[in-house]
């Protein structure tokens, strides 16, 4: 399966702890980008990298969340003291070249306790 | 910010009937793109429009990219019930950032 890969499919947390979800691009696809989805709701964007750099964080908070996409392995979202409101589904995306139509992952689906 | 509406937010139809939504915006894109996403599932790509006027069919759906560029629109002919789920539009804001609209539930009814 050469298309997006995402891990894990459903993540459960207590308030307080850390969560890690992982996107690994398509094969051939250097950009990445992360979206949060509320229930009945669109894609809102958090975050686009490329590999090792940062490009636009304008739609991930400032505290807690942190995403990085490193030279070797998948791209890592990861969100710090989880509290109730940040349940929902992440989903990452990846294209060839950025602007170029993206394509979906089946998303984290994460809840917090 | 630029936002897109999409109309309607949900629809009924008979199977076998034609659909069609839109999505417009108050902002110029560039280029239009629509996905379908079924429950617990990523959105996948349907069809990516790059011209203004441009109409592109992918089976028995077909996409038009409006001349405004503020709008576009999807047809989906003689709908069957795996065509249930939510159908997204996204607009290309800029260089690399979409945008995406709330989406259109289309519920078919045997």
């Amino acid at each position: 399966n050469a298309g997006v890969m995402q891990n894990p499919r459903h993540l459960v947390r207590r308030r307080g702890q850390e969560a890690r979800l992982r996107c690994s691009p398509m094969k051939g696809h250097s950009h990445v980008y992360w979206y949060r989805q509320l229930p009945e709701e669109g894609l809102k964007f958090m975050v686009y990298l490329q590999k090792e750099n940062i490009i636009d964080e304008s739609g991930m908070p400032k505290e807690r969340f942190s995403a990085e996409f490193p030279k070797e392995g998948p791209s890592i979202l990861r969100i710090q003291q989880v509290v109730r409101g940040d349940s929902a589904a992440y989903f990452c995306a990846s294209s060839r070249e950025g602007g170029q139509p993206q394509h979906f992952g089946d998303g984290t689906r994460l809840s917090i306790l | 910010g630029q936002q897109l509406n999409q109309s309607p937010q949900s629809m009924f139809i008979q199977e076998g009937e034609d659909v069609s939504m839109n999505c417009t915006s108050s902002s110029i894109f560039n280029t239009w793109l629509w996905y379908k996403q079924d429950p617990g599932e990523g959105p996948v790509l349907l069809i990516a429009l790059y011209k203004a006027g441009e109409l592109t069919s992918n089976g028995r759906l077909t996409a038009q990219f409006g001349i405004t560029r503020k709008d576009s629109f999807l047809n989906i002919s003689a709908s069957i019930p795996s065509d249930v789920g939510i159908y997204f539009c996204a607009g290309l804001g800029g260089t690399y950032k979409y945008i995406f609209g709330t989406g259109t539930r289309l519920k078919v009814l045997a």
